[in-house]
């Protein structure tokens, strides 16, 4: 059974960088089938996808997000991770990792439990 | 304000059948294949149906969905209250390059 669990801080300074990492066990990360992604829940609101990586470190991002994202894997460690810089409140939500299909841009058919990251000082 | 458009919520009996939709564009979901998820509070959400009307391995056959043109519906029959969640609809939107989700929708379980 494949398991995702996030982890990092759960609270981060305006303007300085979220960092987040995704640990997958039960399954190879380097699997051709997967991408591995993001999305994101702010509170009270619905799901946003954030961005995509593949094993090989093919990456697509959410437009609005791009200049302030990095999303990396180790494949050695299964796992991947996000760097979201400059943040601000509107980046406070629940983190969720997923495992997406390669096939099927919208299908996530494993979730992290999610994190909640909070942006304050 | 979301891409795909839900209702923001909808209600039935325990037993009823309730059914809610998704609307989209041609550049989303008349183009795309449709899922499904079911958030229940607390937890992660799962993936209840994909591309269009496939079931995941472990979801109950009371579980539908189903696409025509630019819009997509779930259907749920014989309601119970612990199906009582929010529900999204997810797709690929080739205009904007994204995964773009509903807003969501609060089933609610009377």
């Amino acid at each position: 059974q494949v398991q995702l669990q996030e982890s990092g801080p759960g609270l981060v300074k305006p303007s300085e960088t979220l960092s987040l990492t995704c640990t997958v066990s039960g399954g190879a990360i380097s699997s051709s089938s997967y991408y591995w992604g993001w999305i994101r829940q702010p509170p009270g609101k619905g799901l946003a996808w954030i961005g995509t990586i593949y094993y090989n470190g093919s990456t697509y991002y959410k437009p609005s997000l791009r200049s302030r994202l990095t999303i990396s894997v180790d494949t050695s460690k299964n796992q991947f991770s996000l760097k979201l810089s400059s943040v601000t409140a509107a980046d406070t939500a629940l983190y969720y990792c997923v495992r997406q299909s390669s096939l099927r841009r919208a299908n996530f058919d494993y979730w992290g439990h999610g994190t909640l990251v909070t942006v304050s000082s | 304000q979301s891409v795909l458009t839900q209702p923001p919520s909808v209600s039935a009996a325990p037993g009823q059948k309730v059914t809610i939709s998704c609307s989209g564009s041609s550049s989303n979901i008349g183009n795309n294949y449709v899922s499904w998820y079911q958030h229940l509070p607390g937890t992660a959400p799962k993936l209840l149906i994909y591309d269009n009307n496939k079931r995941p391995s472990g979801i109950p056959d009371r579980f539908s969905g189903s696409k025509s043109g630019t819009s997509a519906t779930l259907g749920i029959t014989g309601l119970q209250t612990g199906d009582e969640a929010d529900y999204y609809c997810g797709t690929w939107s080739i205009s904007l390059s994204v995964v773009v989700f509903g807003g969501g929708t609060k089933l609610t379980v009377l």
